[in-house]
């Protein structure tokens, strides 16, 4: 069965550094998503992306963050300045359409802010 | 705002069955869905439910009444490796995705 795949599996980056998370989402799929969730907390919604754009983005999303799909099929997530609260697991997911289809999520890039 | 109210903590005897709730305020619904996610990995989806009624998949069930915002996870015969955090989350108006803080299950033999 296809998979979204993401590295690195683990990134540790000093604070302030920037960092880039790579995903490859299943091939025929449209919907990219970026999800965030620190230790023992719940998931949160940081960005939608469709048509090489983004359609929906969180409060969580500022500046600091953007995306992008550099080629036809690596979806970055790129954090400019990281800080320690950064500090989480990083889920992408992707969908081959919107509504009932559940997102299939790659297994995580666990980010840890030095 | 939006809110998704689950159990923090709930523990169950192997080959048991369990129910866990689950009650949104959201704006719109297009969805509810329940992710299991064991410790460090990535959330796997179980179910989804968009009309009222009850929704049967092997041994775990899930329930949606949408006039009450509630739903909940039915999970039956239950085993050791069952023991994970289940995930309530539902699609707003904007079809993004709210989640609940998950409910951990433990599971006893």
């Amino acid at each position: 069965e296809p998979e979204v795949t993401q590295t690195p599996s683990h990134q540790v980056t000093q604070m302030g550094q920037e960092v880039i998370l790579r995903c490859v989402p299943i091939s025929n799929h449209l919907y990219f998503y970026w999800y965030r969730q620190i230790l023992g907390q719940k998931v949160e919604f940081l960005v939608s992306f469709y048509n090489n754009e983004i359609s929906e983005k969180s409060e969580i999303f500022d500046d600091q963050f953007s995306v992008e799909r550099p080629d036809g099929s690596n979806f970055t997530l790129k954090i400019r300045s990281t800080k320690l609260e950064d500090s989480a697991m990083y889920f992408c997911a992707s969908n081959d359409r919107e509504g009932s289809q559940p997102q299939h999520f790659g297994d995580g890039t666990r980010l840890s802010i030095l | 705002g939006q809110n998704i109210d689950q159990p923090t903590e709930m523990t169950a005897t192997e080959g048991a069955i369990v129910q866990i709730n689950c009650t949104y305020q959201t704006s719109g619904f297009n969805g509810l869905f329940w992710y299991q996610q064991h410790a460090g990995e990535a959330p796997t989806f179980l179910s989804y439910n968009v009309l009222d009624g009850l929704e049967e998949k092997g041994r775990f069930s899930s329930f949606l009444s949408r006039s009450k915002g509630y739903s909940y996870l039915l999970l039956k015969e239950l085993q050791m490796k069952d023991s994970a955090s289940y995930l309530c989350a539902v699609k707003d108006s904007n079809y993004q995705l709210i989640w609940g803080a998950g409910t951990k299950l433990i599971i006893k033999p």
